[in-house]
């Protein structure tokens, strides 16, 4: 049982390119999301879908997009790269929404720098 | 707003010791609270989550306990060792906020041996 898996680990960006983020889970959940972790701050909720072809925007989407076209896998796109944008991502995934009694389950991340 | 802080930022013990990790919540309408580990360079591991009708839960050495009322939630952590050493988050799921969790910053926590 993998859990969640992210792709790749580690990234470097020019300003202005783009790229995708993955993120896989093979426990049939339901719920998946995307943090960002910035030094200094707690992790924030970028986007985050509750089954196959439903997603919905957390608190810092802007630049992001996502798709959830199986139940597996919830990709973030960067659309076109800024530095501010530098951080550690998160994929989470639960069997439901955070307000219930399922864990959260996360990757290991992937450290994305842009330059 | 909706916010979860932690104090300290990091705690230094030496093994052995018993330790209390705290947090605090602005909010007491909440659905649940939770306490993660995260090791360096690697994701977040859940350790316990806590409904909102309860008052603690226990795994091990770890117990964590709820106070709705006061907005706090602590994370006991019996006969440290070194391998407990990491960070240590805390994070709230809101009502009025259900597809997220509210994340402390952490306590870093280093267990000498």
């Amino acid at each position: 049982n993998a859990g969640v898996t992210q792709t790749p680990k580690f990234q470097v960006l020019k300003t202005g390119q783009s790229m995708t983020l993955q993120c896989a889970q093979d426990m049939n959940h339901e719920y998946m999301s995307w943090y960002r972790q910035d030094p200094g701050m707690g992790l924030r909720l970028i986007h985050y879908s509750v089954g196959a072809g439903i997603t919905d925007q957390g608190e810092v989407p802007n630049g992001y997009n996502v798709s959830r076209s199986t139940t597996e896998d919830f990709p973030l796109r960067l659309l076109s790269a800024a530095p501010s944008q530098t951080s550690v991502y998160f994929c989470a995934s639960s069997l439901t929404l955070p307000n219930s009694n399922q864990p959260q389950h996360f990757g290991d991340g992937t450290r994305l720098s842009i330059l | 707003k909706q916010e979860v802080t932690q104090i300290p930022a990091a705690l230094s013990v030496p093994e052995g010791e018993n330790l209390v990790l705290n947090c605090s919540f602005t909010d007491s309408a909440i659905y649940n609270l939770q306490w993660f580990r995260q090791d360096p360079g690697k994701g977040l591991t859940s350790l316990l989550l806590i409904q909102s009708s309860q008052r603690e839960q226990t795994s091990g050495r770890l117990n964590a306990s709820l106070d709705k009322s006061s907005g706090r939630s602590t994370l006991y952590i019996a006969a440290s060792q070194p391998g407990d050493s990491a960070t240590y988050l805390c994070a709230v799921a809101f009502q009025g906020g259900s597809e997220k969790l509210v994340f402390g910053k952490g306590t870093k926590l280093t267990v000498n041996p």
